[in-house]
């Protein structure tokens, strides 16, 4: 079962930064978050993984606080097309992902 | 560059018919394989995950199994379809280790 918690469903303006926390509180030490996206009717579409340290790549940046109970996936600049159910999920070594409900991102024009 | 292939994309069964979706992956060996199944406006739901041939694992007890013949294949079966099986089923494949999942396309099931 996803041990992962995300708001609903957030807004977001168009060229603004996205943010989408998530809560992970009962992470363990070698436990990943991962994130990824869906848009509707396709399948969930990778985006960014980390452990301890933020990270960055083409699509977003992953913030992951100190103690690793929480973190931010940042699209620096929404677009239209970033529009979809985002989902945060955090794994250990083992090899199931479990999804939760995600956040639906709605970006506003 | 690693693929992964999932077909049909849509297929509409009688109840009590059989079912069989094939996946495959192209451009890597030895992958963690991954059924999920979403029903309409719901989350994912693990069915199956294969760490290897033969080798497969069930989340949850359900009319459906899988069977992994080959390293790179991964395949969903009914021997009768019910109501309930209706949704969108997802093939995935990871490498092993830390390492994000890709996801096929999907295949849109309705069971009539």
């Amino acid at each position: 079962d996803a041990k992962t918690t995300q708001p609903t469903s957030m807004d977001c303006a168009e060229g603004r930064a996205a943010n989408l926390p998530c809560n992970h509180s009962t992470i363990s030490g070698n436990e990943y978050v991962y994130w990824y996206r869906q848009i509707h009717s396709q399948g969930p579409q990778y985006i960014i993984h980390g452990l301890k340290n933020n990270e960055t790549n083409e699509m977003a940046s992953l913030i992951i606080t100190e103690d690793r109970k929480s973190s931010t996936l940042i699209l620096p600049h929404a677009t239209l097309r970033d529009t979809a159910v985002y989902y945060c999920i955090d794994k250990n070594t083992g090899n199931q992902f479990y999804f939760g409900t995600g956040t639906s991102l709605t970006v506003i024009p | 560059s690693q693929t992964i292939h999932q077909w049909p994309a849509t297929l509409v069964q009688p109840v009590g018919s059989p079912l069989s979706l094939e996946c495959t992956v192209e451009g890597t060996s030895n992958p963690n394989l991954y059924w999920y199944r979403q029903a309409a406006g719901r989350g994912l739901q693990l069915l199956f995950y294969s760490v290897g041939i033969g080798q497969i694992s069930s989340e949850v007890p359900q009319n459906l199994s899988a069977s992994r013949p080959q390293d790179r294949q991964f395949i969903l079966s009914s021997k009768k379809l019910l109501l309930s099986d209706s949704g969108f089923y997802l093939c995935a494949w990871s490498v092993k280790g830390p390492s994000g999942a890709f996801f096929g396309q999907g295949t849109r099931l309705t069971v009539v």
